[in-house]
């Protein structure tokens, strides 16, 4: 099946610092979405990516949709600390696919007051 | 705001026992999914269903794994013989025609 690397693994960092992370693919998506996870929870869908090259904000979330359809980038400006979670990104459809979601291995991210 | 929502939150069960998980999806949603979160780890697809069928299924879907539609509101993933390897966190999630999934809280289940 299709994979997605996502990097980095964990992030530390200090309140108010920006935050960038990505995933990239063997093959090719025809949607990007990132989730974030908190603790016990379910994920929760953050932004949603149709289209190559598309940027979208959602608040301090800036998300984009590779030129090549096989990465997306998440960043996170001025970080506060209930941003701490674990970030996946997920590809759907696309070369095989269909409407799964294909996760990446997500991002622990920790904000320092 | 609709969500998805599922029971129980934590199911503990004996190896080779039957379990049924439970699912309500978003109401006006059309496709629904089972997915799993082995702890620690990232979220793995079981399965998908639309118009009263599987649609796509993984791997790790074997014949262990059902799932059913019984009215018009639950969506259930049943195990019917658990081992211990199947102790996760579940996940339902349903999507619109948009692709967007939503997820619910998650059942933990435990296999002793």
């Amino acid at each position: 099946g299709q994979q997605l690397n996502q990097s980095p693994q964990s992030m530390f960092i200090q309140e108010g610092e920006d935050v960038s992370m990505n995933c990239t693919s063997s093959s090719i998506f025809n949607t990007w979405l990132w989730y974030k996870q908190d603790p016990g929870e379910g994920p929760v869908l953050l932004i949603a990516l149709y289209k190559a090259g598309e940027l979208t904000s959602n608040g301090r979330l800036t998300a984009q949709f590779g030129i090549t359809r096989k990465d997306s980038f998440l960043n996170i400006s001025a970080s506060i600390p209930s941003d701490v979670g674990i970030y996946f990104c997920a590809g759907q459809g696309g070369e095989t696919s269909g409407s799964r979601l294909t996760f990446g291995e997500g991002t622990q991210l920790t904000v320092n007051p | 705001e609709p969500e998805v929502t599922q029971t129980p939150s934590h199911q503990v069960t004996q190896m080779g026992q039957e379990v049924i998980l439970r699912c309500v999806p978003i109401s006006n949603h059309l496709y629904f999914y089972w997915y799993r979160q082995i702890l620690g780890q990232k979220v793995e697809f079981l399965v998908s269903f639309y118009n009263n069928e599987i649609s796509e299924k993984s791997e790790i879907f074997d014949d262990q794994f059902s799932v059913e539609r019984p009215d018009g509101s639950n969506f259930t993933l049943k195990i019917r013989s658990t081992k211990l390897e199947d102790s996760a966190m579940y996940f339902c999630a349903s999507s619109g025609d948009s692709g967007e999934a939503f997820f619910g809280q998650g059942t933990r289940l435990t296999v002793v």
